[in-house]
């Protein structure tokens, strides 16, 4: 079964340093992964994702991700924080959407909390 | 870029009631639509899959005759609380898979959430 592991349930930074969000899954395959970004009281909006090739993906708002296979993991990072990144990141595993894998397991999320 | 939209983003019930909330895909067709519920401070737990035109394919552990969901068209979706108790309360959250996404993934468009208060 797949399965998401974030495990840092709060983070906090100071405007202007640098983050980086971890985590780790487990997938029989060559997983899809996704990183979500949640305001609150909203839906989730994409920050980016991988399937395939570059292991180091960029995202919207400054957002990258780089793909570990040996360590499965998928952290996202970036390199100066913004008051406004202040939200709930969700990282997100699947498979090719006509299988069961297809509907995405999330993880518990990580809570972004940044300092003035 | 493809919008989902949730309606309503809000909604304060009485216990025993029905409450309705729909989910529309703007501009794109939705065949298959997502339906989560999430609680505070917690992940997305997936209650059922909307499929256009046919059943709805539910989750392990949840009442499809309390989560009613029907797909009557190509960009709505709708799931109906049924007799909805305080333990209903939620934040529920629809999504549909993004248009013109080419990975054979679903990369999903989300929708703003609709927040249920049974009293």
């Amino acid at each position: 079964a797949q399965s998401v592991t974030q495990p840092d349930i709060h983070i906090t930074v100071s405007e202007g340093a640098s983050l980086e969000l971890r985590c780790n899954y487990s997938y029989g395959a060559t997983p899809y992964l996704f990183w979500y970004v949640q305001s609150p009281g909203q839906g989730l909006q994409l920050l980016l994702k991988y399937f395939s090739g570059d292991t180091l993906v960029q995202g919207i708002k400054g957002f990258e991700a780089e793909f570990k296979r040996s360590q499965s993991s998928f952290n996202l990072r970036k390199p100066s924080v913004h008051w406004s990144d202040a939200a709930e990141y969700f990282c997100a595993v699947g498979g090719p959407h006509n299988t069961n894998a297809g509907k995405s397991t999330f993880g518990d999320g990580t809570t972004l909390t940044v300092k003035p | 870029g493809a919008v989902v939209s949730q309606h309503p983003s809000w909604v304060i019930c009485k216990s025993g009631t029905s409450v309705k909330i729909e989910c529309r895909s703007l501009d794109f067709q939705a065949t298959t639509m997502f339906w989560y519920r999430q609680f505070p401070k917690q992940s997305l737990m997936l209650m059922a899959t909307s499929n256009e035109g046919s059943k709805a394919t539910y989750e392990q552990g949840v009442e499809k005759d309390k989560f009613l969901i029907n797909h009557a068209s190509l960009t709505l979706s709708t799931l109906t609380v049924t007799s909805a108790h305080p333990e209903d309360s939620s934040f529920y959250i629809c999504s549909a898979r993004s248009p013109g996404d080419t990975s054979g993934a679903n990369v999903l468009t989300f929708g703003a959430g609709s927040r249920l208060t049974v009293l």
